[in-house]
């Protein structure tokens, strides 16, 4: 049980922003919201996390929304290097189980 | 270099041979964590340890031993393999337990199982 839905897959022009859309509807309230990515042939990196208000950093942006079901990465400025596959986790404070959904797949288009 | 690594990266084995996959970390992490990724289930955590002596299973523990004698590294056991233990095996850590912590993943290593 993954607790959040994402699309499958989806597409997006180089040099263009992509926002990649998370549902989690029965998030609790010390649930953070993470994000990971895993670039082909490697492990899952670390993109972003957040709890309630929107957060930046150098890879991503994520958007969260007012009432917490549901989040948005946002890619300001893709690259090829941006193609990968996309999780959406919700961590649960006092339980370490981590439980990783499909993920979306980003594909970038030249 | 902060880093997660993984040994060996490739391994092929037959059914019912003892072996150790390896993962250390250099950051001091309390929280480890191992993983399967297959095609079509995406990752799954098998055991996490949330610090020296202290381990518990995650959603697919079965077939699978874990220890942490010491602080740095997490070996996964497989006391005897079997060919639905095929899989890519991640193994990550992170600085402590809580949920807002990342996650470093390790490169993984792929096993076979004949």
């Amino acid at each position: 049980d993954a607790k959040t839905t994402q699309p499958n897959s989806m597409e997006s022009n180089e040099e263009e922003p992509v926002h990649l859309p998370c549902n989690h509807s029965t998030i609790s309230g010390t649930d953070y919201i993470h994000w990971y990515r895993q670039l082909p042939s490697q492990g899952p990196e670390y993109v972003i996390h957040g709890l309630t208000s929107n957060v930046n950093n150098r890879m991503a942006s994520l958007a969260i929304a007012e009432d917490r079901k549901s989040s948005t990465l946002i890619l300001h400025r893709a690259t090829l290097r941006d193609a990968a596959v996309y999780y959406c986790i919700l961590r649960f404070g006092l339980d370490d189980k981590i439980i990783f959904g499909k993920g979306t797949r980003l594909h970038i288009l030249p | 270099e902060a880093q997660v690594t993984q040994n060996p990266r490739y391994l092929i084995t037959v059914t019912g041979k003892k072996l150790t996959v390896t993962c250390s970390q250099n950051m001091n992490h309390e929280y480890m964590s191992w993983y399967r990724q297959d095609p079509g289930l995406g990752l799954r955590q098998i055991y996490y340890s949330m610090n020296v002596e202290v381990t518990d299973k995650g959603d697919v523990p079965e077939g699978y031993k874990v220890s942490r004698k010491e602080k740095r590294n997490f070996p996964l056991i497989l006391e005897s393999p079997s060919p639905n233990q095929t899989s890519l095996y991640f193994c990550a850590s992170s600085l402590g337990t809580g949920s807002y912590n990342e996650q470093f993943f390790g490169p993984g290593t792929r096993l076979t199982v004949l």
